[in-house]
C-alpha cells in the first residue's frame, strides 16, 4: 500500500514552459516532505523540502507547494530546462521517537524537449 | 569532497551464490541507509543505522539479507543465497542524524541475479 504516490509515471513539456509534478500522500503523520531528482546511473539527490507547517518553499526555479487538508504537494519549475530532464521522486516523512525515515513515491520521469 | 562511494557499480552471479556490496558513507554524517530500487516498487528503505547502530530493519526482505556497520566509515549488505527476484538496483545513502530527511545517495550497485 503506497503512502507516498505519484500518479504520473511520466511527463514532458517543452523548454521555457513550467512543469508541474504532483505527489499525494495518506498518512497524516507526515511532517516533512521533500523532491529528489535522480539522472540515470546516479543516486538521487536533494532537491528542496518543505516542513508542513509551510505551505510553499521557493528556491530559484523550483518551488513546492503544499496543500495538506487536501494530502498533497507539487513541484513546480519554471522555466524548463533540458538539463531538468530526470526522474523526479517526492519523499514524505514522519518523526518516530528521536528517528526519521523517508516514505519514496515511484517517481515521475520529465522530458524537457528543446 | 567525496559523496557516499558504494561498490562494486555492478555484479552479476548465479542463484545460490552470495553477494556483499559496500558503501563508504560521507566522512561526519552518523546515518547510514541502505535501498533498493525495483520498476514495480520503488525506492525501498531495507535498513538504517545511526551511530553505527542498526535503528530499523523491518525493510529487509528475508533472513537471506543482512547489513552491517563495523564502523562511522564503512557498512555491509550481504545477500545469502541470492536469488533471481533480488535483481535490482541497491543505494547506500548517509546523512547527520539531525537531518535525516536529507540524504546524500551512491551510484548504486546493479545486481543481477541469473
Amino acid at each position: 500500500d503506497q503512502q507516498v504516490k505519484q500518479n504520473s509515471p511520466s511527463l514532458s513539456v517543452q523548454e521555457g514552459r513550467i512543469s508541474i509534478l504532483n505527489c499525494d500522500y495518506t498518512n497524516s503523520m507526515f511532517d516533512y516532505f521533500l523532491w529528489y531528482k535522480k539522472y540515470p546511473a546516479e543516486g538521487p539527490t536533494f532537491l528542496i523540502s518543505i516542513s508542513s507547517i509551510k505551505d510553499k518553499n521557493e528556491d530559484g526555479r523550483f518551488t513546492v507547494f503544499l496543500n495538506k487538508s487536501a494530502k498533497h504537494l507539487s513541484l513546480h519549475i519554471v522555466p524548463s530546462q533540458p538539463g531538468d530532464s530526470a526522474v523526479y521522486f517526492c519523499a514524505a516523512s514522519a518523526r518516530s521517537g528521536n528517528n526519521r525515515k523517508l516514505i519514496w513515491g515511484l517517481g515521475t520521469s520529465l522530458a524537457v524537449n528543446p | 569532497d567525496a559523496g557516499v562511494i558504494q561498490s562494486p557499480r555492478h555484479e552479476v552471479t548465479e542463484m545460490g551464490q552470495e553477494v556483499t556490496l559496500r558503501c563508504k558513507p560521507i566522512s561526519g554524517h552518523n546515518s547510514l541507509f541502505w535501498y533498493r530500487q525495483t520498476m514495480m516498487r520503488g525506492l525501498e528503505l531495507l535498513i538504517y543505522f545511526n551511530n553505527n547502530v542498526p535503528i530499523d530493519d523491518s525493510g529487509m526482505p528475508e533472513d537471506r539479507f543482512s547489513a552491517k556497520m563495523p564502523n562511522a566509515s564503512f557498512s555491509t549488505l550481504k545477500i545469502q543465497p541470492s536469488e533471481p527476484r533480488d535483481s535490482a538496483v541497491y543505494f547506500c545513502a548517509s546523512s547527520f542524524k539531525d537531518r535525516a530527511s536529507e540524504q546524500y545517495f551512491g551510484p548504486g550497485t546493479r545486481l543481477t541475479v541469473t
